[in-house]
């Protein structure tokens, strides 16, 4: 089975602060994505990535950079964390298209900033 | 950008009621896919749909690839306390190989 695992399931930081979340699969997928989730607005994608080194722009990417060293690890960063990016964070990784090959996703961590 | 219509935004059934949600679009996709998210977990997949008119089962569970290619339907046949849940659907469009767009959801409640 796939295995997509976030570092932390809660989160509490302060506005200000520089915020690290960290994504790690085992499947050896190329794709991983950084997504996060609000009521009432679905899943909207921050980030994604397709090979090491590599990152593309979501919907929102604003507020938010990407980190991806390794194959099987994405982080993403909160350069400065501000109260309206208190959030569900949802990781996800795939293998090839997405035609052939559905995201796989984490357990999720839950972000608040005060 | 494309976006989902994905209704009702929730349900609440009594137990071995069936329950049928649906997506539409103004556009089509090459792909739609259902997930369940039950609370304090990612959400899991439940359906791949990859072909227009394909109609795939999963146990109670039964989705269909619209003909037009901008819409799908979950249906949930005699529903049981456990697919209490958040059911998502999601597409993946023609000019894309990577990203889906998704439905904002359908809450689905059990009543007692």
């Amino acid at each position: 089975d796939v295995k997509v695992t976030q570092s932390s399931r809660y989160l509490v930081k302060r506005t200000g602060e520089k915020v690290f979340l960290e994504c790690v699969q085992d499947m050896d997928h190329e794709n991983m994505f950084w997504y996060r989730q609000d009521p009432g607005l679905g899943l909207r994608l921050i980030y994604f990535s397709y090979d090491v080194k590599m990152k593309e722009k979501g919907d929102i990417p604003e507020g938010y950079s990407v980190s991806r060293e390794k194959k099987e690890r994405f982080s993403l960063i909160l350069e400065s964390a501000s109260t309206n990016q208190t959030s569900m964070y949802l990781c996800a990784s795939s293998s090839g298209t997405a035609s052939n090959q559905p995201q796989h996703f984490g357990d999720g961590t839950r972000l608040s900033i005060l | 950008g494309q976006q989902l219509n994905q209704s009702p935004q929730s349900m609440f059934i009594q137990e071995g009621e069936d329950v049928s949600m649906n997506c539409t679009s103004s556009s089509i996709f090459n792909t739609w896919l259902w997930y369940k998210q039950e609370p304090g977990e990612g959400p899991v997949l439940l359906i791949a749909l990859y072909k227009a008119g394909e109609l795939t089962s999963n146990g109670r569970l039964t989705a269909q690839f619209g003909i037009t290619r901008k819409d799908s339907f979950l249906n949930i046949s005699a529903s049981i306390p456990s697919d209490v849940g958040i059911y998502f659907c999601a597409g993946q469009p023609p000019d894309s190989n990577y990203q889906l767009i998704w439905g904002a959801g359908t809450k689905l409640i059990i009543k007692p």
